[in-house]
């Protein structure tokens, strides 16, 4: 069964350091997000991204996040300069359809900012 | 209020027992409901959508939407020890692609 695979399973960064998480979305889905998950919180959303351009974000979602789709094939989360709250789970994930009901998460990426 | 509402648990039930889990919402412009499974520390996994009010049935589960209660569920039956996990609903609306999700309610079933 397709799935969504995310890069690294685990990251550990110094504050204020630059780090770029990766997703392979599933190959026919056309929509992208990636979601955080703080330990004990809700799994609260960041960004969607449709047709290589940002479609909404939300208000954690600030200068020092972007997202790229550099190939056909790779979704990347950048964070420019990470800080000690930035320290949560990152889910990628995708859909395929226009609605984008139907929401497949990645594993996540595990990012520890000391 | 909070814009989803749901009991964080934990809810220990018996294997072979049907489970009920719960959502609130606040926001009646929401009209996709979700629930998804999540095992600690993994992505959650999409286990039923719904479309507006109305009831779903996939094998063991059944997830229902009441729109003018603003209110959610989800059933398991005949509950295996596999079941227990995190589960997740999520919703939202229309014009927006963004999920709303609730806070988890942790269930345990046990052997």
């Amino acid at each position: 069964e397709p799935e969504v695979t995310q890069t690294p399973s685990h990251q550990v960064t110094q504050m204020g350091q630059e780090v770029i998480l990766r997703c392979v979305p599933i190959s026919n889905h056309l929509y992208f997000y990636w979601y955080r998950q703080i330990l004990g919180q809700k799994v609260e959303f960041l960004v969607s991204f449709y047709n290589n351009e940002i479609s909404e974000k939300s208000e954690i979602f600030d200068d020092q996040f972007s997202v790229e789709r550099p190939d056909g094939s790779n979704f990347t989360l950048k964070i420019r300069s990470t800080k000690l709250e930035d320290s949560a789970m990152y889910f990628c994930a995708s859909s395929e359809g226009q609605s984008g009901e139907k929401l497949f998460f990645g594993s996540g990426t595990q990012l520890s900012v000391l | 209020q909070k814009e989803v509402e749901q009991d964080p648990g934990p809810l220990s039930v018996p294997e072979g027992a049907i489970v009920s889990l719960n959502c609130t919402y606040s926001n009646s412009a929401f009209q996709y409901f979700m629930w998804y499974r999540q095992y600690s520390r993994k992505g959650p996994e999409l286990l039923m959508y719904t479309y507006s009010s109305g009831n779903k049935e996939d094998g063991r589960f059944t997830a229902q939407v009441d729109k003018s209660s603003k209110y959610i569920s989800l059933f398991i039956r005949d509950s295996q020890p596999s079941d227990s996990a995190t589960y997740l609903c999520a919703m939202r609306g229309d014009s927006s692609y963004k999920l709303i999700f609730g806070s988890g309610t942790r269930l345990l079933v046990r052997p």
